[in-house]
């Protein structure tokens, strides 16, 4: 089945470095999209979100970029520090034919912060 | 207010043990989720309430049984959990299930459960 995927599992920025986390995504129906963030041990954390009649939604120290042209989602967080340290999953709406579906998670991306 | 509850934090139990994890949330949420996270991996969907009734149960085995008995509560009983069932386990909930926005979910700090 689609479903939402990521181009890189791992990645490591030095420290004050502007990180991008790529999520690629099959549906071309999906019409929402979320980033969440989870730290070890704790739970997933809503970061930003974007519908699908957008391209570019900004937060604080974070951007989120929707190519719809190529399905790709990324997440931009700028001046990297130490507590950015995390799994980051994107999560997209997939309108379904029937009934009401939750959001669809992705794989998720590690982000390593070097000091 | 955004905030997910979950007791307990950690939770030992052998495979004959009956157990329950319990999940709270007050920003009248209608839609409570459960998920199992291994480690490394993403959140896997097991069950979804909506308007305390069940909408989604991801074809999850009869060991673990969900109970939603109001608005505000959700619970996960377990009894006879194997090995391989040991996981985080995290509560999430959405305003409902309608439109967008509405299914953002916020999660709760999650349950390790260890069983031996």
């Amino acid at each position: 089945g689609e479903s939402v995927g990521l181009h890189l599992p791992t990645l490591s920025v030095q420290e004050g470095d502007n990180s991008i986390i790529n999520c690629a995504y099959s549906n071309s129906a999906s019409d929402y999209f979320i980033w969440y963030k989870q730290e070890s041990g704790k739970g997933p954390q809503f970061i930003i979100d974007i519908r699908s009649n957008m391209d570019k939604r900004q937060g604080q120290r974070v951007t989120v970029l929707l190519n719809k042209t190529v399905k790709h989602l990324s997440l931009q967080i700028a001046a990297t520090q130490p507590g950015d340290s995390a799994v980051y999953f994107c999560a997209e709406n997939i309108p379904p034919r029937s009934g009401n579906t939750p959001l669809v998670f992705g794989k998720g991306t590690r982000l390593s912060v070097i000091a | 207010d955004t905030e997910v509850t979950q007791t307990p934090k950690h939770l030992v139990m052998g495979m004959t043990n009956k157990k329950s994890l319990k999940c709270e949330q007050h920003m009248g949420h209608r839609a409570m989720y459960w998920y199992k996270q291994k480690a490394k991996k993403p959140p896997e969907l097991m069950f979804v309430y909506s308007y305390e009734k069940l909408s989604i149960n991801e074809s999850v085995p009869s060991r673990f049984s969900p109970e939603c008995p109001n608005s505000s509560l959700l619970n996960l009983h377990l009894h006879a959990l194997q090995p391989e069932d040991s996981a985080l386990y995290l509560c999430a909930s959405s305003q409902d299930l309608q439109d967008r926005g509405r299914k953002t979910q916020y999660f709760g700090p999650g349950t390790r459960l260890l069983v031996l």
